[in-house]
């Protein structure tokens, strides 16, 4: 079953608007949400993370935010760039358990 | 400093052939994950290794997939028959520690496409 879920496939925006990628997940026992950024024919490249004691963590144009009530998180980068361009994996994990649960991804475009 | 090496980058077989993938970890990284990454799909952990040990292989078919990681540095992944729906990118990861918090690098994975 699918713990970690993104509902958008793709997203488009203009160079120098942000961009907001969501996320929702089902297990409450996740402590530690991470971002990664995939381009193509290369592996994740890791993003930003946030645990699950925060409800915000920034790092240059990107910022993640964590709703714990409401099991959503999302990355919001800005201002948004074509380099930009690329798919976010949204991913979870326990402190108890190993693995990274990641989402389906969501495919970005930045226009120029 | 390297990352995650792995080859081959791309490999076609038919189905019921034996294939097998080789990782590097980054030096010095303890743990070692295999992913498989099926089209259109996040990334699913197929195995977690701890130095030489195994730690989590709950979602590996051990049917006809199979995984070492001998002196606790390369690992190989092998699969034994193909079915065609093993088609998905193989993807090795490593981080320095396990657990929620340690940062996972990838390799560029390997391609496979089953005929």
């Amino acid at each position: 079953d699918q713990q970690v879920k993104q509902n958008s496939p793709s997203l488009s925006v203009q160079e120098g608007r942000i961009s907001i990628l969501n996320c929702d997940y089902t297990n409450s026992m996740f402590d530690y949400f991470l971002w990664y950024k995939k381009y193509p024919a290369e592996g994740p490249t890791f993003l930003i993370s946030i645990s699950s004691i925060k409800d915000k963590n920034e790092d240059g144009r990107f910022t993640v935010f964590l709703n714990k009530s409401a099991k959503h998180l999302s990355l919001h980068i800005v201002p948004s760039q074509p380099g930009d361009s690329a798919v976010y994996f949204c991913a979870a994990a326990s402190n108890s358990g190993y693995a990274l649960n990641f989402g389906k991804g969501t495919s970005l475009l930045v226009t120029p | 400093e390297a990352g995650v090496a792995q080859s081959p980058r791309y490999k076609i077989i038919e189905k019921r052939q034996s294939v097998a993938f080789w990782c590097n970890p980054i030096s010095g990284h303890a743990t070692l994950y295999w992913y498989q990454q099926i089209l259109g799909q996040g990334p699913k952990l197929l195995i977690q290794f701890q130095n030489n040990g195994v730690v989590d292989d709950s979602q590996l078919p051990k049917d006809r997939f199979s995984a070492e990681r001998l002196k606790g540095v390369d690992s190989t992944l092998k699969i034994q028959p193909a079915k065609l729906e093993d088609s998905a990118v193989y993807l090795c990861a490593s981080s320095v520690t396990s657990g929620g918090a340690g940062e996972q690098f990838f390799g560029p994975g390997t391609r496979l496409t089953v005929l």
